[in-house]
């Protein structure tokens, strides 16, 4: 069953604590993405990566780090230097390669509550 | 800098009705567009998608959109909504290029459709 898949849905820790969301897709796409969603405010881009071992910041990366050591695999951290870090996270991916016409697929969100 | 506006943050039908949700974009080049579909508890959702051709798109569940280039809309109908339809809409737009969206997937804020029964 190909898809993506982000765990946990709903994610608690402690004000300034580290935390790693675990973003995973089988659909063997070379592009991955990292959004974050808040209650009227849409989706905004926080990193994006196009090929493994390469990524690039989006809108809103201050706070965030990522990696990409796997095609499948795109991991966000919300570090401690993120001010408002409690929102909902999205992770999607595409076929990527430079594609103009090039459609990005979610996940299903992880929630993240910083106490 | 482009941006997505969404004209309506929440709109209230009665089932039957028909629906228009409006959507503009700023961004003077080519575009490609995007209706995204968020149901309550369910990941996010392509409803449809135009890239280019006939600027008359159908998407799933009897949605289809219209994009009209002199105005930057790309706005989403449905002619008779049903109660599970209700869900939040994002429309979303990215330039198009030699060279792929490069990850620059601009998203309106979203429109709540509830739909009474």
């Amino acid at each position: 069953d190909g898809g993506i898949t982000q765990s946990p849905k709903y994610l608690f820790r402690k004000e300034g604590q580290n935390v790693t969301l675990s973003c995973e897709q089988n659909l063997n796409h070379d592009a991955m993405y990292w959004y974050r969603q808040d209650p009227g405010q849409g989706l905004r881009l926080i990193y994006y990566s196009q090929i493994v071992n390469d990524f690039q910041k989006g809108d809103i990366a201050e706070g965030y780090s990522v990696s990409r050591e796997k095609k499948e695999s795109f991991p966000l951290t919300v570090t401690s230097a993120q001010k408002n870090p409690t929102a909902f996270y999205l992770c999607a991916s595409s076929r990527g390669s430079g594609r103009s016409s090039d459609t990005q697929y979610f996940g299903p969100g992880t929630r993240l509550t910083v106490l | 800098a482009q941006s997505v506006s969404q004209h309506n943050h929440h709109v209230i039908l009665s089932e039957a009705a028909s629906l228009e949700l409006g959507c503009n974009y700023s961004y003077g080049g080519t575009v490609n567009l995007f209706w995204y579909v968020q149901y309550p508890g369910q990941h996010l959702q392509l409803l449809l998608k135009y890239f280019s051709g006939d600027p008359l798109v159908k998407g799933i569940k009897g949605f289809e959109a219209e994009f009209i280039k002199s105005k930057f809309s790309f706005n989403l109908r449905k002619p008779s909504v049903q109660w599970s339809d209700t869900a939040e809409y994002f429309c979303a737009v990215t330039p198009s290029f030699y060279g792929g969206s490069q990850g620059n997937l601009i998203f309106g804020k979203g429109t709540k459709l509830s739909v009474k029964p």
